[in-house]
């Protein structure tokens, strides 16, 4: 069966400092990947999605970045965080025929201080 | 562009009542439409789901859902609800052919109380 890991649960941040939050799928090749970001009340906003090893889109400008450098493994990363990157970041992954269900990991919390 | 509204941000229901939660969709074409909860500080899990076919959807956890084209709804219903249902319920539209993004609703939160 398709599993998905992201790491860390729970992470601190100074502002201005690096991020790199990770996600892995097994059980599957070649998934649809994606990175939302959850804020109170504002349901799950789509930063990034990937359909290809390499492939990244993005939907929202901002100061993070997203990498797929395998093809089961997406990172969200940030040069520089910002206060406002606080929220609770969800990565999620689909079949890459037609437009399937997306299944979630279990988040990272970031604080940012 | 597609869109979806869940009207209800937060509803409380005693346990052992019956459930409705709204979710009306904006798409051009057939939905594809999902419910998914979400229990504190997790991620989200699938409920149910539709493409096509029989409009009254069943799902995990003694879930169904209607999908009413003439009134684009999508309405998550349960006869009886249980103390565990306490969670956060979203509703998703995305279309069909080819990779397509999936729209979220802003959530309706439920207490169960006893």
């Amino acid at each position: 069966s398709q599993t998905i890991h992201q790491w860390p649960a729970t992470l601190v941040q100074p502002v201005g400092s690096p991020l790199s939050l990770e996600c892995t799928v097994e059980g599957t090749s070649n998934p649809n990947l994606y990175w939302y970001r959850q804020a109170a009340g504002r349901g799950l906003q789509l930063l990034f999605y990937s359909v290809g090893i390499g492939q990244i889109s993005s939907e929202v400008p901002q100061n993070l970045s997203a990498s797929r450098p395998q093809d089961r493994q997406f990172i969200l990363s940030s040069k520089k965080l910002l206060l406002s990157d606080s929220g609770f970041y969800l990565c999620a992954w689909s079949v890459e025929v037609g437009n399937q269900p997306q299944h979630f990991g279990d988040g990272t919390r970031l604080s940012i201080l | 562009a597609q869109s979806v509204t869940q009207p209800d941000i937060h509803i409380t229901v005693s346990e052992g009542a019956s459930l409705e939660l709204r979710c009306n969709y904006s798409y051009g074409a057939t939905p594809y439409l999902f419910w998914y909860v979400q229990s504190p500080g997790q991620g989200l899990q699938l409920l149910l789901k539709y493409f096509s076919g029989d409009t009254l959807v069943q799902g995990i956890k003694g879930f169904e859902a209607e999908f009413k084209r003439s009134q684009s709804s999508f309405n998550l219903r349960k006869p009886s609800v249980h103390w565990s249902d306490a969670a956060e319920y979203f509703c998703a539209v995305g279309g069909s052919g080819g990779y397509q993004k999936v729209t979220f609703g802003t959530g309706t939160k439920l207490q169960v109380i006893p």
